[in-house]
């Protein structure tokens, strides 16, 4: 499965986008892109998922690049109830889901 | 519906002691899993099943044991406990190996003395 990279901590402003990038330049073409989070110790909470094309639902939206090397999810109007651990995880087995360390998105006033 | 829920929601345990996490899904998923998540880490699997009498292992499965007698119920043996096990424990379930979207219960933090 491929492996992803993303920055360990982010800031925002309550109201304004949050924008999470993820790297992931060794996924192979059948391999899906899913996000969860995980607020402060809670059980982690899945959010979006896609493979090639941009997803959307009520939470958030995913971008990935057209050679799919990359993603962003995209909280479109920040709010302090979205500070939490980010993670940005690639499968294609889905009994493997490997939880990287995340990004912190720490949403301020 | 409940969802996925866990008992207990703490435990202390002293060095080789036994006990069993558990780990209970009335949603009528095939696929259920335990992650154990150390301070400052993301989660790693532990076992996981994709049905009742199926179980195979994940990334950390040493010193657990598990089984799956019934769709609803998923419990995780700790056999002989050890410091290294002081973690907190997730137990999580989706419809089936084809859905990446999983359930996960609130979690059962486990000291080891």
């Amino acid at each position: 499965d491929a492996k992803t990279t993303q920055p360990p901590s982010m800031d925002c402003a309550e109201g304004r986008a949050a924008n999470l990038p993820c790297n992931h330049s060794t996924i192979s073409g059948n391999e899906y892109v899913y996000w969860y989070r995980q607020i402060h110790s809670q059980g982690p909470q899945y959010i979006i998922h896609g493979l090639k094309n941009n997803e959307t639902n009520e939470m958030a939206s995913l971008i990935i690049t057209e050679d799919r090397k990359s993603s962003t999810l995209i909280l479109p109007h920040a709010t302090l109830r979205d500070t939490a651990v980010y993670y940005c995880i690639v499968i294609y087995n889905f009994n493997k889901f490997y939880f990287g360390s995340g990004t912190k998105l720490n949403v301020k006033p | 519906n409940a969802g996925v829920t866990q008992t207990p929601k703490f435990q202390v345990l002293k060095t080789g002691q036994s006990m069993t996490l558990q780990c209970a899904q009335d949603m009528n998923h095939e696929y259920m899993s335990w992650y154990r998540q150390d301070p400052g880490m993301g989660l790693r699997l532990i076992h996981y099943s994709v049905g009742a009498g199926i179980t195979d292992q994940g990334e950390v499965p040493n010193g657990y044991n598990v089984s799956r007698s019934t769709t609803e119920d998923f419990p995780l043996r700790l056999l002989s406990a050890a410091p290294s096990q002081t973690s907190v424990y997730f137990c999580a379930s989706s419809l089936g190996q084809g859905f990446g979207e999983q359930f996960f219960g609130p979690g059962t933090r486990l000291t080891v003395l």
